[in-house]
């Protein structure tokens, strides 16, 4: 079935850490998005990418980095300048950037201890 | 620039009952819009979309969304309410980029 699997689910990062948030798409979409979301905010969108090699920064994205190697993944990296980085960290793809529909991974929850 | 205000934070209904989601919108441009809806600590589902075709939209589980540009809402609604409608719900317009709004509950009484 295609879809969206980020991984891993629940991850715990000790302060002055980097850690990375897979996302991986079979869905042959162009367009894939990270977004982080607290509660009562909404998604704000960190990082995007349209084509491989090539990707945007969002509304948030100081402390983060990601890389587009390949058309089906899109890693996000939570550096240690992220400065309040718990939050639940969602994937998404969609055929081209915005206007289409977008699809949504399951979510990765990031709490830093 | 475009906005989009969900303008309840929650809304608790009993089952059975009608549900009205309300959203307004703001665009420079001719507006895709979406209603997603997140169950707890799962991604979002779309639920239905309006890409400038009929006015009133059917998405599914028998929610449907009526685009009325005069007003700039966007409101989804449902005839009768069920206990597993319960969830966070999203609106989200596209204009130029993607901007979600910032949810609305909704809690479901039995």
């Amino acid at each position: 079935d295609g879809g969206i699997t980020q991984s891993p689910k629940y991850l715990f990062r000790k302060e002055g850490q980097n850690v990375t948030l897979s996302c991986e798409q079979n869905l042959n979409h162009d367009a894939m998005y990270w977004y982080r979301q607290d509660p009562g905010q909404g998604l704000r969108l960190i990082y995007y990418s349209q084509i491989v090699n090539d990707f945007q920064k969002g509304d948030i994205a100081e402390g983060y980095s990601v890389s587009r190697e390949k058309k089906e993944s899109f890693p996000l990296t939570v550096t240690s300048a992220q400065k309040n980085p718990t939050a639940f960290y969602l994937c998404a793809s969609s055929g081209f950037l915005g206007g289409n529909t977008i699809y949504f991974g399951e979510g990765s929850w990031l709490t830093v201890v | 620039a475009q906005s989009v205000t969900q303008l309840d934070s929650h809304v608790s209904v009993s089952e059975g009952t009608p549900v009205l989601l309300r959203c307004n919108y703001s665009s420079s441009y001719s507006p895709s819009l979406f209603w997603y809806v997140q169950h707890p600590n799962k991604g979002l589902q779309l639920l239905l979309k309006y890409t400038s075709a009929a006015t009133l939209v059917k998405g599914i589980n028998g929610f449907e969304a009526e685009f009325k540009k005069s007003e700039t809402s966007f409101h989804l609604t449902k005839p009768s309410a069920h206990m597993s409608d319960a969830a966070e719900y999203f609106c989200v317009v596209y204009g130029n980029k993607l901007v979600f709004g910032a949810g609305t509950i909704l809690r479901v009484k039995s």
